[in-house]
Protein backbone atom coordinates (compact mmCIF):
# COMPACT_ATOMS: atom_id res chain seq x y z
CA UNK A 1 0.00 0.00 0.00
CA UNK A 2 1.53 2.82 -1.29
CA UNK A 3 0.67 5.82 1.10
CA UNK A 4 2.89 8.07 -0.65
CA UNK A 5 2.86 8.30 -4.72
CA UNK A 6 5.16 9.67 -7.17
CA UNK A 7 3.54 9.08 -10.56
CA UNK A 8 6.11 9.97 -12.68
CA UNK A 9 9.30 8.16 -12.65
CA UNK A 10 11.32 10.39 -14.72
CA UNK A 11 11.41 14.17 -15.99
CA UNK A 12 13.40 15.82 -18.13
CA UNK A 13 13.52 19.67 -18.53
CA UNK A 14 15.63 22.33 -20.67
CA UNK A 15 17.60 24.30 -18.51
CA UNK A 16 16.09 27.58 -17.52
CA UNK A 17 12.64 26.44 -17.66
CA UNK A 18 10.99 25.47 -15.02
CA UNK A 19 10.43 22.26 -13.43
CA UNK A 20 7.59 20.49 -11.42
CA UNK A 21 7.81 17.54 -9.67
CA UNK A 22 4.43 16.26 -8.43
CA UNK A 23 3.26 13.90 -5.67
CA UNK A 24 0.28 12.44 -3.91
CA UNK A 25 -0.44 11.02 -0.83
CA UNK A 26 -3.68 9.05 0.52
CA UNK A 27 -3.10 8.93 4.13
CA UNK A 28 -4.99 12.36 5.47
CA UNK A 29 -3.17 12.43 8.86
CA UNK A 30 -0.13 13.24 7.13
CA UNK A 31 0.24 16.45 8.07
CA UNK A 32 4.45 17.49 7.30
CA UNK A 33 6.03 16.98 3.79
CA UNK A 34 9.29 17.36 2.35
CA UNK A 35 11.26 17.02 -0.62
CA UNK A 36 14.95 15.61 -0.39
CA UNK A 37 17.42 15.19 -3.51
CA UNK A 38 19.56 12.25 -4.32
CA UNK A 39 22.36 11.62 -6.19
CA UNK A 40 23.53 8.12 -7.11
CA UNK A 41 25.52 6.48 -3.60
CA UNK A 42 24.80 9.49 -1.72
CA UNK A 43 22.29 10.04 0.90
CA UNK A 44 18.81 12.12 0.61
CA UNK A 45 19.53 16.02 1.08
CA UNK A 46 16.73 18.05 2.21
CA UNK A 47 15.36 20.37 -0.03
CA UNK A 48 11.92 21.74 1.35
CA UNK A 49 9.42 20.79 3.70
CA UNK A 50 6.09 22.28 4.41
CA UNK A 51 3.83 22.39 7.19
CA UNK A 52 -0.28 21.32 6.64
CA UNK A 53 -1.22 24.66 7.81
CA UNK A 54 0.69 26.44 5.11
CA UNK A 55 -0.08 26.06 1.28
CA UNK A 56 3.29 27.11 -0.17
CA UNK A 57 6.68 27.41 1.19
CA UNK A 58 9.66 29.37 -0.99
CA UNK A 59 13.25 29.12 -0.45
CA UNK A 60 15.20 30.50 -3.08
CA UNK A 61 14.34 28.68 -6.56
CA UNK A 62 12.28 26.16 -4.94
CA UNK A 63 8.77 26.70 -3.72
CA UNK A 64 6.42 23.68 -2.79
CA UNK A 65 2.94 23.80 -2.81
CA UNK A 66 0.20 21.79 -1.18
CA UNK A 67 -3.31 21.31 -1.70
CA UNK A 68 -4.68 19.20 0.86
CA UNK A 69 -8.21 18.71 -0.28
CA UNK A 70 -6.12 17.03 -3.11
CA UNK A 71 -3.84 15.62 -1.22
CA UNK A 72 -1.40 16.65 -3.56
CA UNK A 73 1.96 18.61 -3.61
CA UNK A 74 4.38 20.01 -5.61
CA UNK A 75 7.71 21.24 -5.99
CA UNK A 76 8.73 24.08 -8.50
CA UNK A 77 12.14 24.53 -9.57
CA UNK A 78 12.93 28.01 -11.65
CA UNK A 79 15.07 28.41 -13.43
CA UNK A 80 16.21 24.91 -13.54
CA UNK A 81 19.83 24.21 -13.81
CA UNK A 82 22.38 21.34 -14.61
CA UNK A 83 22.97 20.61 -11.19
CA UNK A 84 19.38 20.09 -10.41
CA UNK A 85 19.88 16.51 -11.97
CA UNK A 86 18.86 14.01 -9.62
CA UNK A 87 16.20 11.65 -8.24
CA UNK A 88 14.01 13.77 -5.96
CA UNK A 89 11.78 12.19 -3.25
CA UNK A 90 8.57 13.45 -1.68
CA UNK A 91 8.23 12.30 1.77
CA UNK A 92 5.52 12.58 4.55
CA UNK A 93 5.52 12.03 8.29
CA UNK A 94 2.48 12.10 11.41
CA UNK A 95 3.97 15.17 13.61
CA UNK A 96 4.72 12.57 16.54
CA UNK A 97 4.85 9.48 14.65
CA UNK A 98 8.32 10.56 13.25
CA UNK A 99 8.57 8.26 10.58
CA UNK A 100 8.64 9.48 7.19
CA UNK A 101 7.24 7.74 4.55
CA UNK A 102 8.68 8.02 0.72
CA UNK A 103 7.08 8.57 -2.57
CA UNK A 104 8.79 5.81 -5.20
CA UNK A 105 10.88 9.07 -6.84
CA UNK A 106 11.16 11.15 -9.67
CA UNK A 107 14.47 11.47 -12.17
CA UNK A 108 14.68 14.75 -12.92
CA UNK A 109 17.41 15.44 -15.68
CA UNK A 110 17.91 19.38 -16.88
CA UNK A 111 19.28 19.27 -20.41
CA UNK A 112 21.61 22.12 -21.63
CA UNK B 1 28.09 22.53 9.26
CA UNK B 2 28.36 19.11 10.59
CA UNK B 3 26.45 16.13 9.11
CA UNK B 4 25.25 12.93 9.78
CA UNK B 5 28.18 10.37 9.99
CA UNK B 6 28.04 6.39 8.91
CA UNK B 7 30.35 3.74 9.11
CA UNK B 8 31.72 1.53 6.95
CA UNK B 9 30.55 3.18 4.00
CA UNK B 10 30.40 -0.06 2.22
CA UNK B 11 30.55 -3.80 3.91
CA UNK B 12 30.54 -7.37 2.35
CA UNK B 13 29.36 -10.03 4.28
CA UNK B 14 28.39 -13.49 3.35
CA UNK B 15 25.31 -15.25 3.97
CA UNK B 16 24.42 -16.22 7.67
CA UNK B 17 27.11 -13.96 8.93
CA UNK B 18 26.29 -10.83 11.03
CA UNK B 19 27.08 -6.98 10.26
CA UNK B 20 27.34 -4.01 12.53
CA UNK B 21 26.02 -0.50 11.39
CA UNK B 22 27.39 2.63 12.93
CA UNK B 23 25.94 5.87 12.68
CA UNK B 24 26.73 9.34 14.39
CA UNK B 25 24.31 12.28 14.59
CA UNK B 26 24.29 15.88 14.20
CA UNK B 27 25.82 17.40 17.08
CA UNK B 28 22.61 18.01 19.64
CA UNK B 29 20.29 16.25 17.23
CA UNK B 30 18.49 13.97 20.19
CA UNK B 31 16.87 11.12 17.53
CA UNK B 32 18.40 8.51 15.14
CA UNK B 33 16.28 6.39 12.53
CA UNK B 34 17.33 4.07 10.19
CA UNK B 35 16.08 3.50 6.70
CA UNK B 36 16.80 0.57 3.90
CA UNK B 37 16.28 1.15 0.84
CA UNK B 38 16.56 -1.86 -1.89
CA UNK B 39 17.58 -1.27 -5.65
CA UNK B 40 14.91 0.56 -7.00
CA UNK B 41 12.84 1.08 -4.77
CA UNK B 42 11.65 4.14 -2.35
CA UNK B 43 13.49 4.31 1.59
CA UNK B 44 11.89 2.16 3.82
CA UNK B 45 11.81 3.12 7.76
CA UNK B 46 13.37 0.59 10.23
CA UNK B 47 13.40 1.83 13.22
CA UNK B 48 14.00 5.19 15.18
CA UNK B 49 15.37 6.10 19.09
CA UNK B 50 14.86 9.32 20.87
CA UNK B 51 17.01 9.83 24.05
CA UNK B 52 18.38 6.90 23.91
CA UNK B 53 14.96 5.11 23.99
CA UNK B 54 13.26 3.65 20.97
CA UNK B 55 10.81 5.66 19.75
CA UNK B 56 8.76 3.77 16.64
CA UNK B 57 9.42 1.28 14.98
CA UNK B 58 8.74 -0.31 11.17
CA UNK B 59 9.36 -2.91 9.02
CA UNK B 60 12.40 -3.99 10.78
CA UNK B 61 13.41 -7.93 10.81
CA UNK B 62 13.86 -9.89 14.28
CA UNK B 63 17.21 -10.48 13.21
CA UNK B 64 17.87 -6.86 13.54
CA UNK B 65 18.58 -4.81 16.65
CA UNK B 66 19.62 -1.51 17.30
CA UNK B 67 20.48 0.68 20.33
CA UNK B 68 21.40 4.93 20.82
CA UNK B 69 24.07 5.58 23.35
CA UNK B 70 24.83 7.79 25.48
CA UNK B 71 26.53 9.65 23.17
CA UNK B 72 23.12 9.69 20.76
CA UNK B 73 25.28 7.55 18.06
CA UNK B 74 23.27 4.65 16.97
CA UNK B 75 24.11 1.11 15.99
CA UNK B 76 22.08 -1.14 13.78
CA UNK B 77 23.40 -5.13 14.11
CA UNK B 78 22.32 -7.52 11.54
CA UNK B 79 22.34 -11.22 12.53
CA UNK B 80 21.73 -14.21 9.99
CA UNK B 81 22.66 -12.18 6.73
CA UNK B 82 20.53 -13.04 3.85
CA UNK B 83 20.50 -12.13 0.42
CA UNK B 84 17.82 -10.02 0.28
CA UNK B 85 19.51 -7.48 2.83
CA UNK B 86 21.64 -6.43 0.41
CA UNK B 87 20.69 -2.66 0.42
CA UNK B 88 21.59 1.09 1.26
CA UNK B 89 21.12 1.67 5.19
CA UNK B 90 20.50 5.57 5.55
CA UNK B 91 20.74 7.15 8.75
CA UNK B 92 19.12 9.88 9.71
CA UNK B 93 19.10 12.59 12.81
CA UNK B 94 17.00 15.45 13.84
CA UNK B 95 16.70 18.05 16.54
CA UNK B 96 13.98 19.30 18.97
CA UNK B 97 10.88 20.33 17.06
CA UNK B 98 10.75 23.73 15.88
CA UNK B 99 7.54 26.38 17.27
CA UNK B 100 5.56 23.95 14.82
CA UNK B 101 6.33 20.92 16.17
CA UNK B 102 8.03 19.58 12.97
CA UNK B 103 11.32 17.99 12.89
CA UNK B 104 13.29 17.93 9.87
CA UNK B 105 15.42 14.66 9.35
CA UNK B 106 18.82 15.10 7.61
CA UNK B 107 20.41 11.80 5.86
CA UNK B 108 23.70 10.23 6.19
CA UNK B 109 25.62 9.06 3.32
CA UNK B 110 24.38 5.34 3.74
CA UNK B 111 26.43 1.87 4.07
CA UNK B 112 25.87 -0.45 1.02
CA UNK B 113 25.53 -3.56 2.35
CA UNK B 114 25.97 -6.17 0.16
CA UNK B 115 25.46 -10.00 1.09
CA UNK B 116 26.75 -12.85 -1.01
Amino acid sequence: DQQVKQNSPSLSVQEGRISILNCDYTNSMFDYFLWYKKYPAEGPTFLISISSIKDKNEDGRFTVFLNKSAKHLSLHIVPSQPGDSAVYFCAASIQGAQKLVFGQGTRLTINP
Amino acid sequence: AAGVIQSPRHLIKEKRETATLKCYPIPRHDTVYWYQQGPGQDPQFLISFYEKMQSDKGSIPDRFSAQQFSDYHSELNMSSLELGDSALYFCASSGPSDALGTETQYFGPGTRLLVL
